[in-house]
Formats: C-alpha cells, sequence, structure tokens
C-alpha cells in the first residue's frame, strides 16, 4: 500500500449531503483507479482515470457519481445527494500506464457512512 | 460481466494447519492475482501468476494459475496467526490491466 494515498481515512455524512474521496497516486503514476468494496464482498471496479481523461467509467452509477483527476492535484471521487446505501469503503490504486499488465497497488481506502 | 466463485467462504484452521482456497470463473483471463486484506486496510499483493499453469511460490505462500485460465488456487502452508485476514484472488485482461474483477474472498481465522 506504500505510496497511494487516500483521504478522509473515514468521512460520515448524512443522507442529501456531498462527499469528496480523494486520492493521491504513487509518484510518477498517471492512471488511477477506483473501486468500492460493500462489507463481507470484494472490490467492484468503478472508473479508471488518466490524467485529465475518464477512460473507463463502466462500472460508476449513473447518477450522482462522478470522478475527476485533474492535471494537477488528486484524483477526486464525488458522490452527490448521498443515500445509505452509499455506505461502503472506497479504495483506489495507480500504475503508471494504463496498459501496464502489473497488478494493481492500492491505498488503504476511505471508509464512507451514510447516516 | 465477468464473475469470480471464491471459496470456501470462511476457514478456521489449527496454528500450523496447512490452509487451500481456490477461485473458478466463467470466462478467461490472462493474469490472476492473490491479495490479503487486513481490518481496515487495503488489499496488500501476495501473489501474481501471469501464465497458464505457472506455479508460484512466495515463502509459506502457493499459487497456481490453472490450465484452463478460468481458475486459480491459493496454499498457505504451517499456518500462523497472523495469516488471519481476508484472502481475495482477482482477475485480469491484459486489454484494460487496471479493471481487475475480484472474489468475494476468503476468511480465514487461525487459532493459536
Amino acid at each position: 500500500n506504500a505510496g497511494v494515498m487516500q483521504n478522509p481515512r473515514h468521512l460520515v455524512r448524512r443522507r442529501g449531503q456531498e462527499a469528496r474521496l480523494r486520492c493521491s497516486p504513487m509518484k510518477g503514476h498517471s492512471h488511477v483507479y477506483w473501486y468500492r468494496q460493500l462489507p463481507e464482498e470484494g472490490l467492484k471496479f468503478m472508473v479508471y482515470l488518466q490524467k485529465e481523461n475518464i477512460i473507463d467509467e463502466s462500472g460508476m452509477p449513473k447518477e450522482r457519481f462522478s470522478a475527476e483527476f485533474p492535471k494537477e492535484g488528486p484524483s477526486i471521487l464525488r458522490i452527490q445527494q448521498v443515500v445509505r446505501g452509499d455506505s461502503a469503503a472506497y479504495f483506489c490504486a495507480s500504475s503508471p500506464l494504463g496498459t501496464d499488465v502489473r497488478p494493481l497497488h492500492f491505498g488503504n481506502g476511505t471508509r464512507l457512512t451514510v447516516t | 460481466g465477468q464473475q469470480l466463485n471464491q471459496s470456501p467462504q470462511s476457514m478456521f484452521i489449527q496454528e500450523g494447519e496447512d490452509v487451500s482456497m481456490n477461485c473458478t470463473s466463467s470466462s478467461i483471463f490472462n493474469t490472476w492475482l492473490w491479495y490479503k486484506q487486513d481490518p481496515g486496510e487495503g488489499p496488500v499483493l501476495l501473489i501474481a501468476l501471469y501464465k497458464a499453469g505457472e506455479l508460484t511460490s512466495n515463502g509459506r505462500l502457493t499459487a497456481q494459475f490453472g490450465i484452463t485460465r478460468k481458475d486459480s488456487f491459493l496454499n498457505i502452508s504451517a499456518s500462523i496467526p497472523s495469516d488471519v485476514g481476508i484472502y481475495f484472488c482477482a482477475g485480469q485482461l491484459n486489454t484494460n490491466a487496471g479493471k481487475s474483477t475480484f472474489g468475494d474472498g476468503t476468511t480465514l481465522t487461525v487459532k493459536p
């Protein structure tokens, strides 16, 4: 997990509020992946981004969820008008190349709790 | 979409025993990965397998990439208390390496 930094580690939001999750990739990495993990389940792919581009968002819910990876700064996963079902652990991973077949290394996640 | 079936769902073993868990898929993967996740942390890579039939070891851990490319197993020999955690398999297609498909995990409990 060394190198991929996620914050906050824990986030509590009331229903209807917005949640912003941040991910700083490993130094030199320009590709970021977001995964969601529900309790007692494996990680589910959400979105894959390159700097300033969304490459694959096939795992993202169609509404309320968005992601960006600007030229400068961390990648942001944004969840608008959160609902209780959004409560989960959200993990970020990074790689230097999009076609890199090396396995992903993950951050320690942000645990979102919606009350 | 692709799905991975990981079994068993949980295991309770005595310290010193060997452990075996496996993953099967309805479709082919080009890379198989095994991760361990401790509470409150992200998954940590244990072993990566890149070729069908490949057998790879990492200390007390051994994993194999099935010949059909639709399955993989992980063995842990002489288990110790720190082996406790959740073990995940994951498959990748080289065309989109970051888009891994994960199993639902095997929860391992080791009794001292």
